[in-house]
């Protein structure tokens, strides 16, 4: 059973195009990550959100934490080939569950 | 610091076979993860350490599948036998403490034919 649904499950779009990602559960989460995944890399983590509501930016990237903690979503703007990889994110409870991911593509 | 590191990256082995994976988490870490990623499955968790006891063994698909930590730099990862269904990307991860980041290592690409 999986807790965290993303979607979309693949996003091809051009460089310069906004995006937006997102990572839905029926469970409340106390904290919620994001994680960037290259070719035959591990996942790496991009940011960590524990509030309700609460917005956090890096550069191009925008995440925001449900107000009931239960979702988040990923806003990329004009994005980059660089932003090519496989975003995961995670909820924390006893242990981290994965979502499903978003295999993103960004065409030059 | 060197990371996560994962031995070895790439293994092919045949269906019967035993198949050891190895981790050396990253010093001070008191969790360690060990996750299988597939295509139709994506990232589960199999089980995770703390201070070298498993506690979570929950996801280990069955007995075939054993995890060690016999000390705080070192983990295992056995299948015996191994089966084709088993062919996987198998991830180790640790971290500081239970909610905090995971650092993941960089895999190994495990074929069983």
């Amino acid at each position: 059973t999986q807790l965290l649904e993303q979607s979309p499950q693949f996003l091809s779009i051009q460089e310069g195009e906004n995006l937006t990602v997102y990572c839905n559960s029926s469970s409340v989460f106390s904290s919620l990550q994001w994680y960037r995944q290259e070719p035959g890399e591990g996942p790496v983590l991009l940011v960590t959100v524990v509030t309700g509501g609460e917005v956090k930016k890096l550069k191009r990237l925008t995440f925001q934490f449900g107000d009931a903690r239960k979702d988040s979503s990923l806003h990329i703007t004009a994005a980059q080939p660089g932003d090519t990889g496989l975003y995961l994110c995670a909820g924390g409870g006893n242990q981290f569950y994965f979502g499903t991911g978003t295999s993103l593509t960004v065409i030059p | 610091d060197a990371g996560v590191i994962q031995s070895p990256r790439h293994e092919v082995t045949e269906m019967g076979q035993e198949v050891t994976l190895r981790c050396k988490p990253i010093s001070g870490h008191d969790y360690l993860f060990w996750y299988r990623q597939t295509m139709m499955r994506g990232l589960e968790l199999l089980i995770y350490f703390n201070n070298n006891v498993p506690i979570d063994d929950s996801g280990m698909p069955e007995d075939r599948f054993s995890a060690k930590m016999p000390n705080a730099s070192f983990s295992t990862l056995k299948i015996q036998p191994s089966e084709p269904r088993d062919s996987a990307v198998y991830f180790c991860a640790s971290s500081f403490q239970i909610w905090s980041p995971l650092h993941f290592g960089n895999g190994t690409r495990l074929t069983v034919t």
